[in-house]
């Protein structure tokens, strides 16, 4: 089965500089890589996701990178505010319409003022 | 609407007792998953089903875990009996992939106790 690596387990920056996750997977019939936000004691959100016909995809402060070649996506957060916080995790689901997920071990991002 | 809804919020329970966990996925959504989220082990997928038919379930730990999906609105995860060691943050969540949309929404999580 699939299998995600995350890098790394905790990532502390400075408010305004960026930060970069970075995770590998194991199954090249994955096509599609989305990033969930998790902030303390609330629910994994959607915050970007991209599929294996895209190299890259930004939305405002945040942007996913793709390299299907050797199977590894990476989240970009420019800008980087104290809202920014929070654990991060990286999934990815093999073809079909099931979209299962398979996530990687998360990281824990701390923003300092 | 209002997202996926989980009931109960927080669950303490002792050991050997058995354990019920609800889940209302998003209407109109055909996936349903349970995940199980612990600082060791992270996001485990447990099971899905789409159309309320268990699709896999490998990821169920053992015997003791059992889900059912008796119709589009509602699932149950349940643990008979309940050992100290299923203590976690447990998760539904519901998807929709054939309207374009793969992204899995998460309820609120269920976190259980089990002393």
């Amino acid at each position: 089965g699939e299998n995600v690596e995350q890098h790394p387990s905790t990532l502390s920056v400075q408010e305004g500089d960026s930060a970069v996750i970075k995770c590998t997977y194991s199954d090249s019939a994955s096509n599609y890589f989305p990033w969930y936000k998790q902030e303390l004691g609330k629910r994994p959100q959607l915050i970007i996701d991209i599929r294996s016909n895209v190299g890259e995809k930004k939305d405002q402060r945040i942007a996913v990178t793709l390299n299907k070649t050797a199977k590894h996506f990476s989240l970009h957060i420019t800008e980087t505010q104290p809202e920014d916080s929070a654990v991060y995790f990286c999934a990815a689901s093999p073809s079909g319409s099931a979209r299962q997920l398979t996530f990687g071990s998360g990281t824990q991002l701390t923003v300092l003022p | 609407d209002a997202g996926v809804i989980q009931s109960p919020r927080h669950e303490v329970t002792e050991m050997g007792q058995e354990v019920t966990l609800r889940c209302k996925p998003i209407s109109g959504h055909d996936y349903l998953f349970w995940y199980r989220q612990t600082m060791m082990r992270g996001l485990e997928l447990l099971i899905y089903f789409n159309n309320n038919v268990p699709i896999d379930d490998s990821g169920m730990p053992e015997d003791r875990f059992s889900a059912k999906m008796p119709n589009a609105s509602f699932s149950t995860l349940k643990i008979q009996p309940s050992e100290p060691r299923d203590s976690a943050v447990y998760f539904c969540a519901s998807s929709n992939p054939a309207a374009g949309g793969a992204e899995q929404f998460f309820g609120p999580g269920t976190r259980l106790t089990v002393l």
